[in-house]
C-alpha cells in the first residue's frame, strides 16, 4: 500500500548508457514531480506534470525526458548517461497547488 | 524568485532539551511554507505547513513552527527532543503566484545525543 513507489531503488550503469526510472502513486493526486538530490543533499526540482501536462521544466539537460502515460505514473528517461548524473532521484506527488508533496523512497543512480 | 536559507548545517542537542531548526525565506508576496524530514536512505516526509491563518503551526511527531512575516522566518521547534529525531530537515517555500514549484533549503542535520 505504498503511496509513492519508484523502481529501481538502485541503478548502477556505465557512462553513455540509457536508463529509465519509473514512478507510480496510488494517492489519486493530479500532480507529480521529479527531484534530483546531489551528494551534498541539495534538492532541486527537475520536472512536474499536472494531469499529464508538463508544467515545470527546469534547466535540465535534454538528455533527461519525463513521460507521463497517465496521472498515476511519471517516468524519467535518461540518455547518454554522464558521471555527473550520479545522484538520488526522488519522485513526488501532491493533490493540488496548496498541498504538501509526498515523496517516493528514491532511486540511487551511480554512473561509472 | 524564491529562496530558502537554513543558516545552520548542523544542530546538536541533548535528548530532552528543546530543539530549534532555523529557516528564513525570500519570496514575492505571501508564501506557502513547509518542513520536511529525511531519515538516512529514505525519502522526504512531510512534517507541517503554513498556508494561512494562525502563525503557529503544529505538525507531526510533536513538531511546531512559527511563521513570522516581519522577519521572513519559519523556524521549526520541538519542546523536548528525542534521539529518534536525529535526521536531515528541509525547509521549503513556494510563492502563492507560483503554483507548483517548491524551493528547498540546503538542509540542517539534527543530532540528538542520549
Amino acid at each position: 500500500d505504498t503511496a509513492v513507489s519508484q523502481t529501481p531503488k538502485y541503478l548502477v550503469t556505465q557512462m553513455g548508457n540509457d536508463k529509465s526510472i519509473k514512478c507510480e502513486q496510488n494517492l489519486g493526486h493530479d500532480t507529480m514531480y521529479w527531484y534530483k538530490q546531489d551528494s551534498k543533499k541539495f534538492l532541486k526540482i527537475m520536472f512536474s506534470y499536472n494531469n499529464k501536462e508538463l508544467i515545470i521544466n527546469e534547466t535540465v539537460p535534454n538528455r533527461f525526458s519525463p513521460k507521463s502515460p497517465d496521472k498515476a505514473h511519471l517516468n524519467l528517461h535518461i540518455n547518454s548517461l554522464e558521471l555527473g548524473d550520479s545522484a538520488v532521484y526522488f519522485c513526488a506527488s501532491s493533490q493540488d497547488r496548496q498541498s504538501e508533496q509526498f515523496f517516493g523512497p528514491g532511486t540511487r543512480l551511480t554512473v561509472l | 524568485a524564491q529562496s530558502v536559507a537554513q543558516p545552520e548545517d548542523q544542530v546538536n542537542v541533548a535528548e530532552g532539551n528543546p530543539l530549534t531548526v532555523k529557516c528564513t525565506y525570500s519570496v514575492s508576496g505571501n508564501p506557502y511554507l513547509f518542513w520536511y524530514v529525511q531519515y538516512p536512505n529514505r525519502g522526504l516526509q512531510f512534517l507541517l505547513k503554513y498556508i494561512t491563518g494562525d502563525n503557529l503551526v503544529k505538525g507531526s511527531y510533536g513538531f511546531e513552527a512559527e511563521f513570522n512575516k516581519s522577519q521572513t522566518s519559519f523556524h521549526l521547534k520541538k519542546p523536548s527532543a528525542l534521539v529518534s529525531d536525529s535526521a536531515l530537515y528541509f525547509c521549503a517555500v513556494r510563492a502563492r503566484y507560483n503554483d507548483y514549484k517548491l524551493s528547498f533549503g540546503a538542509g540542517t542535520t539534527v543530532t540528538v545525543r542520549a
